[in-house]
Order: structure tokens, then sequence, then C-alpha cells
């Protein structure tokens, strides 16, 4: 049971360049989440997903965009990396009938962007 | 306008004495409060919970304290050992998702 992973675990970007990150769990969970994570900002949340299919805009959305077009994929693009895209991110994911919304993390992507 | 603080971004503590973290919110609509313990280099895992109906939850040397009248909540780390620092960060739940702070990190000397 792998739980929640990431790839790639670093990336450094160009202006303007694009890339996707994935992450992929095996727990068959229903809900995944995108965060980031910047220096006295804690995590915030990007988009997330309520299932297959679906996705919907966090707190900072924009500049990403997402898919799930598996259960157990959840992409998130960057179509025109900008220097503010610098960050930690993480993918996080939850079971539905979860009794206190405990995520659960993968190990993060550290993205610099030039 | 950020709706779970924790306003101290750091703390250190002896070993063997106690660690004391503490949290603030503002919506009184969050009906669950989460822990996370952050190591560097690596994902956030989950620490302890407690529901907005209670007061306390015990788990081993971790509980979390809950004044719903202050909405305020505090995890009390006894005994601190060195193994415990790292960075701790609280959420809210609303509607499904998760509210973080801003994180305190935490020092443990030997």
């Amino acid at each position: 049971n792998a739980g929640v992973t990431q790839t790639p675990k670093f990336r450094v970007l160009k202006t303007g360049q694009s890339m996707t990150l994935l992450c992929a769990q095996d727990m068959n969970h229903e809900y995944m989440y995108w965060y980031r994570q910047d220096p006295g900002m804690g995590l915030r949340l990007i988009h997330y997903s309520v299932g297959e299919g679906t996705t919907a805009k966090g707190e900072v959305p924009d500049g990403y965009n997402v898919s799930r077009l598996k259960k157990q994929n959840f992409l998130l693009g960057l179509e025109s990396a900008a220097p503010s895209q610098t960050s930690v991110y993480f993918c996080a994911s939850r079971p539905s009938g979860g009794i206190n919304y405990e995520q659960y993390f993968g190990p993060g992507t550290r993205l610099t962007v030039t | 306008d950020q709706q779970v603080k924790q306003n101290s971004p750091s703390l250190s503590v002896q070993e063997g004495r106690i660690s004391i973290l503490n949290c603030d919110y503002t919506n009184s609509m969050f009906d669950y409060f989460l822990w996370y313990k952050k190591y560097p280099a690596e994902g956030p895992t989950f620490l302890i919970s407690i529901s907005s109906i209670k007061d306390k939850n015990e788990d081993g040397r971790f509980t979390v304290f809950l004044n719903k009248s202050a909405k305020h909540l505090s995890l009390h780390i006894v005994p601190s050992q060195p193994g415990d620092s790292a960075v701790y960060f609280c959420a809210a739940s609303a509607w499904g998702k998760l509210i973080f702070g801003q994180g305190t990190t935490l020092q443990v000397k030997p």
C-alpha cells in the first residue's frame, strides 16, 4: 500500500513553461485535493475533487488547472508558469465516509520557477 | 481574512517538559479540528482531532483542548521528546474542506 504518491519530487521551470504534477492514491478514496505551501502561509487549497470526473476551485485556483479522469489520479497543471508559483505542492486524499475529515498527504513536489 | 491562525511561529521546550501549541479560529461553523505534524521534506501526517461538540480528546502523550466560547484550541504534548521536533499545523473542517493555520515550529531540546 503506497498511500499517496506524487510525481515528480522536484522540478525547475522557466517562466512561461508548462508542466503537470501527478498525484496517485491506492486507497480508493473519493476526495482528492491539491495544496500549496509557502513560508508563513500554511497550506492553501488550490483545487479539489469530490469524485471521478469532478473538480472544484479552492482558495487559490488562479494559474492552475486540474483533471480527475480516473478515481485514483488527480493531475495539477500549470499552463504558463510564473515565479509566484514557486512553492511546495502537496496532494491529499480522503474517503467519503471518514468521521473526522482526516486527509492523507503525499510527500510533496518542490517547484521552482525562474 | 485568515479563518485559522497560529500566532506563534516557533516554540522551544526542554525534553520531558510540556509543549503547548495554540490555534485560534473565527468561523463557528467549523465541525472538526485536526492537528497535523510535518517533518522537513515530508508530507503532513495526521496527529489527533476533536469534534466541535467535545472539549477534550486524548491520545497517548497528545491531548487537544477545545474552547468554543473563545474559539481557541490547543495541543498539549506531555512529555515532549526530541522526535517531536517538527512543524505543527492546526486545521478546521468546513463543508468537507480543511482550512489550515500557518504552522508552529516546535523544537524539543535534549
